[in-house]
């Protein structure tokens, strides 16, 4: 059974760059696209970005000149960073699987990020 | 980018009765690359439907996509309790996106 599960930091200050990370368990970064979706409170979801298996990445263009998605695969884990942050940047973000075919298929249970001073 | 634009917003429907949940594409998306969501509160969305038409694992029948040109429409024959939630359309072509959600509401 695949999991995913998402840590890091809770409260980010404005200006700060966000870092989260996502490991996964029961299936290797190594296939699929490994992605980062944020829902802020009471809206509804936005795309961040995604890593590809063989390293590629694409990112929301809304967001991108802030946006870096990285893997390690060593530790079968992916990495979100988000710079120059606001409180509009204040979400549920979420880490997941995408597939070509499938759309994204397993979600980590979200973790909150509060952008506040 | 590719909008989605959901409609209505909310849906006010009773228990057994046929809701019917719209995803307008501003320009082509494949049916390929269409997918629908659950998502309840508290909790992560969950896949429903992919390839516009394609039921993922243990979702019951009573859920159908289909595809029409832009248009894309999810349908739930007979709502029980369990599917009042957040419906949301996604593409994932190229630069994913969303549509912004279809509430399906008890009435």
């Amino acid at each position: 059974q695949v999991q995913l599960q998402e840590s890091g930091p809770g409260l980010v200050r404005p200006s700060e760059t966000l870092s989260l990370t996502c490991t996964v368990s029961g299936d290797s970064i190594r296939t699929y696209y490994w992605t980062w979706i944020r829902q802020p409170p009471g809206k509804g979801l936005e795309w961040i970005g995604y890593i590809y298996y063989s390293g590629s990445t694409d990112y929301n263009p809304s967001l991108k000149s802030r946006v870096t998605i990285s893997a390690d695969t060593s530790m079968n884990q992916f990495s979100l960073k988000l710079s120059s942050v606001t409180a509009a940047d204040t979400a549920m973000y979420y880490c997941a699987r995408g597939t070509y075919y499938y759309g994204v298929d397993v979600w980590g249970q979200g973790t909150t990020v509060t952008v506040s001073s | 980018d590719t909008v989605l634009t959901q409609s209505p917003g909310t849906l006010s429907l009773s228990p057994g009765e046929r809701g019917t949940l719209s995803c307008r594409a501003s320009q082509s998306v494949s049916s390929s690359y269409l997918a629908w969501y659950q998502q309840k509160p508290g909790q992560a969305p969950r896949l429903l439907i992919y390839g516009a038409s394609s039921r993922a694992t243990g979702i019951p029948d009573r859920f159908s996509g289909s595809a029409s040109g832009t248009d894309f429409t999810l349908t739930i024959t007979r709502l029980e309790p369990e599917d009042f939630a957040v419906y949301y359309c996604q593409q994932y072509g190229r630069a994913w996106t969303f549509g912004q959600g279809t509430k399906v509401e008890i009435k």
